[in-house]
């Protein structure tokens, strides 16, 4: 069975300064893995992905994240919150089937 | 259409109703998804249709709870005699991805913007 934690489910940053959300997996198979993002009454939006090949995976608004089999995690960062990164932050963790099962969530805050 | 879409976008029931959301998913896509989202949580997967065929349904809390996708498009979850406890934020999504082919670089899962609902 595949699942993921996200560690601290709030995490405020001034804007400007570096964002980092935590994710660790757990899956007895090599892995895919997701992180989402989530405004307030919108949909879950596709950040970012690792399925194969290199481990530092660039996504969209500036994020990446790096994929350590030896950690067993895929945290998030951004060099530089904006105001607009506010949201909900899901890390997913899928398989070959497509079986995807998402993490509690980390809310972004970003203070002026 | 462009995305996936629910509806209704909100929906309240009194407990013991019966209600039906409806997902359309992207014309095409093979996957289609159900997830159960409550306030504060991250979604929990319910079940899975490829194509017609419904190929995972452990996720399903109860037997109250039923899907059907009879033509491979157009996905109902059905729930019977709701509950306080259902009260959440209901997703659909749909991929292009096969399960058991590897997963293309091209290919994700849609999410469509959910149906939020209340049992009272």
């Amino acid at each position: 069975a595949q699942s993921v934690t996200q560690l601290g489910s709030h995490v405020s940053v001034s804007e400007g300064a570096l964002v980092l959300l935590r994710c660790n997996y757990s899956s007895s198979v090599p892995p895919y893995l997701f992180w989402y993002v989530q405004y307030p009454n919108q949909g879950l939006q596709l950040l970012l992905k690792y399925t194969t090949g290199a481990t530092l995976v660039k996504g969209i608004n500036g994020f990446e994240a790096e994929f350590k089999k030896s950690e067993t995690s895929f945290h998030l960062t951004k060099p530089s919150a904006h105001m607009s990164d506010a949201a909900e932050y899901f890390c997913a963790v899928s398989n070959v089937n497509n079986d995807m099962r998402f993490g509690a969530g980390t809310r972004l805050t970003v203070k002026p | 259409g462009a995305g996936v879409s629910q509806s209704p976008r909100y929906k309240v029931a009194k407990r013991g109703q019966d209600v039906a959301l409806r997902c359309d998913p992207i014309s095409g896509h093979v996957s289609l998804f159900w997830y159960q989202q409550a306030l504060g949580q991250g979604p929990e997967f319910l079940t899975y249709f490829q194509n017609e065929a419904q190929l995972d349904k452990s996720g399903l809390p109860s037997d109250r709870f039923f899907a059907e996708r009879p033509e491979g498009s157009v996905s109902t979850l059905k729930i019977q005699r709701t509950q306080q406890e259902d009260s959440a934020v209901y997703l659909c999504a749909s991929s292009l991805a096969i399960p058991g082919r590897e997963f293309a670089t091209n290919e994700k899962l849609f999410f469509g913007s959910g149906t939020q609902l209340s049992v009272l």
